[in-house]
């Protein structure tokens, strides 16, 4: 069946190194992408969207990469801080469906 | 402005029994959408309600149920619980709703199921 996973459930980068962190989809139907942040004890924050005519869209420090070709879709974190640490976690919609991947755990070292 | 409010955060039930949770949606958002996250599962997609109405609906079954009232409040119910049941609920507002679209979580309600 078609999914949305996470190529890696865990992540752990140092303090000022930029993160990426992956999201694979399979539902050639979608057209809205979405990253959440989740720290612990909390709801998802809304990080950044991109919608499927643009392959690319930026943030403050994230950038959100979609390529539809293989159906990926990424999150880069530049510079990444202590308070990234958190799961991510990606979504994928269209009119008539919205699924969530996994998640990925980033950990930020000191 | 206020966020999105659940309450209870904790609650533990026995089996069979059944439970209602509250979502207060962020002023002015008429979207209130439901989810269910264990770490088996992740994420998962309940229902949506808009101006008092269901308007989308997720693959559960019919224990799990939900309302919304004229102030865009909105409450869920489990019936017969079941150890499965076990997870945090998460609330999310929204102005439009849909299926796209920026989510306003809550810090959800942690239900654990005897």
């Amino acid at each position: 069946g078609e999914s949305v996973g996470l190529h890696l459930p865990t992540l752990s980068v140092q303090e000022g190194d930029n993160s990426i962190i992956n999201c694979a989809y399979s539902n050639s139907a979608s057209d809205y992408f979405i990253w959440y942040k989740q720290e612990s004890g909390k709801g998802p924050q809304f990080i950044i969207d991109i919608r499927s005519n643009m392959d690319k869209r930026q943030g403050q420090r994230v950038t959100v990469l979609l390529n539809k070709t293989v159906k990926h879709l990424s999150l880069q974190i530049a510079a990444t801080q202590p308070g990234d640490s958190a799961v991510y976690f990606c979504a994928e919609s269209n009119n008539n469906d919205m699924r969530f991947g996994a998640g990925t755990r980033l950990t930020v070292k000191p | 402005k206020a966020g999105v409010t659940q309450t209870p955060r904790y609650l533990i039930k026995t089996r069979g029994q059944q439970v209602t949770l509250s979502c207060s949606p962020i002023s002015g958002h008429r979207s209130v959408s439901w989810y269910q996250q264990t770490p088996g599962q992740g994420l998962q997609f309940l229902f949506e309600y808009f101006s008092e109405t269901q308007r989308n609906k997720g693959n559960f079954p019919g224990r799990f149920s939900g309302r919304q009232f004229s102030n865009s409040r909105s409450e869920m119910n489990v019936s017969t619980l079941e150890l499965g049941d076990s997870a945090l609920y998460l609330c999310a507002s929204s102005p439009t709703g849909g299926y796209t679209g920026e989510l306003f979580f809550g810090e959800g309600s942690r239900l654990t199921v005897l």
